[in-house]
């Protein structure tokens, strides 16, 4: 079974703060795994994915195989960065588990 | 390049009847997969078709079925609803190539049954 685990349902930050979005998930192969974000209004899409290694609006994430872990990270957050944030999991199935999501809140 | 559209945007519907939603996906793409956003939850998987064929299926029952067609626009069925099917219903459609795909998400339909 895959499961995606966010344990942050809401995230407050100031402004310039750093900002971290927890993902945790279980899966016995090698996932594949992605950050999608929706913004106010908005349909959701890709925000980035671990195999392409890359930063998008600033945000990174690593994969930790040994904490099961992806988390979703950005030094200084801007007003713009607030938004529902989802983290996915995709197994050998093609099967895409995606976390309960956390809504970041950016304050100016 | 169109995006990813979806119809109809609500709809109500009641116990025990039958209910057809469509998704026109984005251009060049050849795969789609369907997703179920309770309120306050992210999407659930419901299954995912390629070239016309099934190649993913999530945990739902057999009354959630699904085609692709020739032009990969796609329907989402689902028979005998019930209170619980209530959720906004999400289409997803990829070029499945080499690699990891990106997904490119419709508005959804949101679908009420009373």
């Amino acid at each position: 079974a895959q499961r995606v685990t966010q344990p942050e349902k809401l995230l407050s930050v100031f402004k310039g703060a750093p900002v971290e979005l927890k993902c945790n998930y279980s899966y016995s192969g090698s996932p594949e795994l992605f950050w999608y974000v929706q913004y106010s209004r908005q349909r959701l899409q890709l925000l980035l994915r671990h195999i392409s290694r890359e930063s998008i609006k600033g945000f990174t994430a690593d994969l930790n195989k040994g904490e099961t872990s992806f988390h979703l990270k950005k030094p200084f957050a801007q007003e713009e960065d607030s938004a529902m944030y989802y983290c996915a999991l995709r197994g050998s199935n093609y099967k895409l588990t995606f976390g309960k999501g956390t809504l970041l809140t950016v304050n100016p | 390049e169109t995006g990813v559209t979806q119809s109809p945007t609500h709809l109500i519907k009641t116990r025990g009847q039958q209910v057809t939603l469509r998704c026109s996906s984005q251009s060049g793409h050849n795969t789609v997969s369907w997703y179920q956003q309770a309120l306050g939850q992210g999407p659930q998987f419901i299954f995912q078709y390629y070239r016309e064929e099934e190649n993913g299926r999530g945990n739902f029952p057999p009354r959630f079925s699904g085609l692709q067609f020739p032009n990969y626009s796609s329907e989402l069925n689902v028979n005998a609803l019930e209170l619980d099917d209530s959720a906004l219903y999400l289409c997803a459609s990829s070029y499945s190539g080499t690699g990891v795909e990106k997904l490119f998400f419709g508005s959804g339909t949101q679908l009420s049954v009373l």
